[in-house]
């Protein structure tokens, strides 16, 4: 059964930068058939997509792109987020996911999500 | 981008009502639209996807139907897990989501 598990600093300096990584077990990332990706949630707030790789490309949030970057290490079977120059609006739950299949969106799982807080 | 509108933004119901909930694209996604179902605490769980397909394991009191703009998830009789907060999200063009209905107790 399909896994993920996000990892990373709970909490990050104004200024610095954000970084998690999702473990995957139960699957492989290098799967053709699904977008992988980044979603965050600010605290009572709704979903917001950061960013997701597919086949070799990566595509990410038109609001975040100049600061967001996802990795991909499939020899560990893990993506990574990098998130520069963060400030408090930042502070959310992130979660990584198998976003869904690539021609009917299915098959969706999420990890459970990790508190992140920008805060001095 | 595409902007998601969902309504109403919280539900009152019972145990055993008929719920709706009702998603509007602000521009044309065919049918690729997604549901999902939220706890607090926890990750959102895919209940619907290409608007009316029924995720594997996903209780088949939960449909979707739409096309286009206008989207509805329906749950047929609503059970004391269900109380919670869905969100739709379109994937036409990368990803974003509605900004949620928390269907609550009545």
């Amino acid at each position: 059964q399909l896994q993920l598990q996000e990892s990373g600093p709970g909490l990050v300096k104004p200024s610095e930068t954000l970084s998690l990584t999702c473990s995957v077990s139960g699957g492989s990332i290098s799967s053709s058939s699904y977008y992988w990706g980044w979603f965050r949630q600010p605290p009572g707030k709704g979903l917001k997509w950061i960013g997701s790789f597919y086949s070799g490309s990566t595509y990410y949030n038109s609001s975040l792109k100049s600061r967001v970057t996802v990795s991909v290490d499939t020899s560990k079977n893990q993506f990574s987020l990098k998130l520069i120059s963060v400030t408090a609006a930042d502070t959310a739950v992130y979660f990584c996911a198998r976003v869904g299949e690539m021609s009917t969106g299915g098959g969706g799982i999420w990890g459970q999500g990790t508190l992140v807080t920008v805060s001095s | 981008d595409i902007q998601m509108t969902q309504s109403p933004s919280t539900l009152s119901a019972s145990v055993g009502d008929r719920v709706t909930i009702t998603c509007r694209a602000s521009q044309s996604i065919s049918s690729w639209l997604a549901w999902y179902q939220q706890k607090p605490g926890k990750a959102p769980k895919l209940l619907i996807y290409k608007a009316s397909g029924l995720e594997s394991g996903v209780p088949s009191r939960f449909s979707g139907s739409g096309s286009g703009t206008e989207f509805t998830l329906t749950i047929s009789s609503l059970q004391p897990e269900d109380f919670a907060t869905y969100y739709c999200q379109q994937y036409n063009n990368y990803w974003a989501f509605g900004q949620g209905t928390k269907v609550e107790i009545k």
